[in-house]
């Protein structure tokens, strides 16, 4: 059975600090992995990843695949408190996403 | 460029009612999808298309149905509502021929509750 799986769940940091959010996948005909984040409404695309160890970058966000380890990571440096959100990775099994269950952070001033 | 929408944004039914939610995009996407979202539970995928006349299950199908008779639309109805099918549901598209993309793009969200 298809299933991603994001660590950790929640994350409390102060403005300035950098996180790291971790996605472990097991999607069958895998394509690519995608992170959104999700305030208070719809999920809003952050990044597609299909290709491993490429860096995509955006501003104070980046992240990274790793096929062979099944992972991908997104590092938010400098935290601000619009940081603050639930974050979600998807991995594509052919025409659909799988979803985690998200990493919630919140960054106080 | 609307992007994503959905009406209504709000809906309150009472226990065997039944609704119909719209979808529409206008990015010329090939694939639509409906889910729901419940606290502790991420995004669940309820049903799902690749193209005009064709709709597949999902996850959590029981209790709906979908139809897609226009590319642009995709709409989820429930034929008789229940307390469990309380619920943030978000529609969503993704894939265009043109571009070749794959992100998916959601709506704003309705917000049903059965009571």
């Amino acid at each position: 059975e298809d299933k991603v799986v994001q660590s950790p769940l929640s994350l409390v940091v102060h403005e300035g600090d950098t996180v790291t959010l971790n996605c472990s996948y097991e999607v069958t005909n895998f394509r690519s992995l995608l992170w959104y984040k999700q305030e208070k409404k719809a999920p809003t695309f952050l990044f597609m990843l299909t290709s491993s160890g490429i860096e995509k970058k955006s501003g104070r966000l980046s992240s990274i695949l790793d096929k062979k380890e099944l992972s991908s990571i997104l590092n938010i440096t400098a935290t601000q408190t619009g940081d603050s959100a639930i974050y979600l990775c998807a991995g594509y099994n052919t025409d659909k996403l799988i979803f985690g269950t998200g990493t919630r952070l919140q960054v106080f001033p | 460029n609307a992007g994503v929408t959905q009406t209504p944004k709000f809906r309150v039914l009472k226990t065997g009612q039944s609704m119909t939610l719209l979808c529409a995009q206008d990015m010329n996407h090939e694939y639509m999808y409906w889910y729901r979202q419940d606290p502790g539970m991420g995004l669940r995928l309820i049903h799902y298309s690749v193209g005009e006349g064709t709709t597949a299950k999902g996850e959590v199908p029981d209790g709906y149905n979908v139809s897609r008779l226009k590319k642009q639309n995709f709409l989820l109805g429930l034929e008789s509502a229940a307390p469990s099918q309380t619920s943030v549901y978000f529609c969503a598209s993704s894939y265009s021929r043109v571009t070749g993309s794959y992100e998916q793009y959601f709506g704003p969200g309705t917000r049903l509750t059965v009571t």
